[in-house]
């Protein structure tokens, strides 16, 4: 059975510094990697989708990489913002998807 | 951009209740889904729906839940007898392509079992 960890559970850094979340999943016959970000009481907004064939997506300040064989994925973040703070999930699709229980950012003016 | 849309955004029922809960997904997609989180914990998968049927199911997706698109734009999840362990956030999403393009997903409702 496919599980998700995220580490660490939360983070708080000084706005501006680069940051990185990670993610892990036990079974690698994923066809596809997601990140999302949930704000408080809200949906979650997808941020980043990798297929099984990739290495890495950007977008904008957002860098994700996948390691299939390994069952890592990181989020890397440029020049965080307070903006940025908010809950972050990984999830990842065989059957169905699974969710990681997220890392809860806070970015301190 | 076009959102998934959920309604209502909270429901209060009374145990042993029915209770359906709304979505119209994105227009052009194809493969809806529900989730549900309860609170402090994970999201969690309940049924994914394909070309008017289900296509894969959770073990939590059990008799008293059942999924219809009674038209061509409403995807509703119904639960016949809600408990009070079936309070938690739920989530419909929706995607053009199962494996190749991001879900996206509406803001939710919450349910509340009394």
């Amino acid at each position: 059975k496919q599980e998700v960890t995220q580490i660490p559970a939360a983070l708080s850094v000084p706005e501006g510094e680069n940051l990185v979340l990670n993610c892990s999943f036990t079974d690698s016959a994923i066809y596809n990697l997601q990140w999302f970000r949930q704000d408080p009481g809200k949906g979650l907004t997808s941020l980043l989708l990798i297929q099984s064939s990739q290495r890495e997506q950007t977008s904008g300040r957002l860098n994700a990489s996948l390691d299939k064989s390994s069952g890592r994925s990181t989020l890397y973040i440029a020049a965080s913002q307070p903006g940025d703070s908010a809950t972050y999930l990984c999830a990842v699709l065989e059957d169905d998807m699974r969710f990681g229980a997220g890392t809860r950012l806070t970015v301190k003016p | 951009e076009p959102e998934v849309t959920q309604t209502p955004s909270h429901q209060v029922t009374q145990m042993g209740q029915e209770v359906i809960l709304r979505c119209v997904p994105i227009s052009n997609h194809l493969y809806f889904y529900w989730y549900r989180q309860i609170l402090g914990q994970k999201v969690e998968f309940l049924v994914s729906f394909y070309n008017n049927e289900i296509s894969e199911k959770s073990e939590i997706f059990d008799d008293q839940f059942s999924v219809e698109r009674p038209d061509g734009s409403n995807f509703t999840l119904k639960i016949r007898s809600t408990k009070l362990e079936d309070s938690a956030m739920y989530f419909c999403a929706s995607t053009p392509d199962r494996n190749n393009q991001p879900q996206h997903f509406g803001d939710g409702t919450r349910l509340s079992i009394l």
